[in-house]
């Protein structure tokens, strides 16, 4: 099966930078995905790690290491509207994709 | 515009009914996905479907059943033996093959049985 976790809740300062931290098990790997989801609306893609390393998108950076089961997404220079939630999810054989929990992100002023 | 369209975004049934939701994409997805979400949760995968007329179970596929006859359509139907129907139903596709690391999602709908 597959299993993700990461923190349920984050808050932050507005200009400041946050880390969201998600280590996965899972049988069969073929890469992490990171969402936004706003209250009451449907999640958006950010961005998708296949293999080691970083991928920087604008202001919003994703990290994958593959043999620690663990990746992270990073966002830089905050703002009001990146208050949302953050979703990691794993792609795994036959096309599964799994999601963890969420982490709601605030932030402050 | 090319996209996935859910209707309707709210729906209100009685307990014991069948209720179909509808997911429709004009992207040319392969792959099609329901998920479902209760407040403050993530998203749990309810069944997925790699190509037409072919579908698999995912984590919470009980209670659902679904058709993939044509590839732009992949609805839902959330039958009496749902025990708990009320949540929010989120249908997403994928364009590329496995491993594939974005889904497109559509707007939702809320269900609400009474």
């Amino acid at each position: 099966g597959q299993s993700l976790e990461q923190p349920s809740e984050v808050t932050a300062v507005e200009g400041a930078i946050v880390q969201i931290n998600c280590t996965y098990q899972t049988s069969g790997f073929y890469g992490l995905s990171w969402y936004q989801q706003h209250d009451g609306g449907a999640p958006t893609f950010l961005s998708y790690n296949a293999l080691d390393g970083l991928e920087e998108t604008g202001r919003f950076s994703s990290f994958l290491s593959r043999s620690d089961s663990y990746g992270y997404l990073l966002l830089q220079e905050l703002q009001m509207k990146d208050s949302a939630s953050y979703f990691c999810a794993v792609s795994g054989g036959y096309q599964k994709v799994t999601f963890g929990i969420g982490t709601k992100l605030q932030v402050i002023p | 515009d090319g996209g996935i369209t859910q209707s309707p975004k709210y729906l209100f049934r009685k307990e014991g009914q069948n209720v179909t939701l509808s997911c429709e994409q004009n992207l040319n997805h392969d792959a099609m996905y329901w998920y479902r979400q209760d407040p403050g949760q993530g998203l749990r995968l309810i069944y997925y479907s790699q190509i037409v007329n072919d579908f698999q179970k995912g984590d919470i596929a009980e209670g659902y059943s679904v058709s993939r006859e044509k590839k732009e359509s992949f609805p839902l139907t959330v039958t009496s033996a749902q025990k708990n129907p009320t949540a929010f139903y989120l249908c997403a596709s994928s364009p590329r093959g496995q491993g594939s690391g974005e889904q497109f999602f559509g707007p939702g709908t809320r269900l609400t049985v009474l």
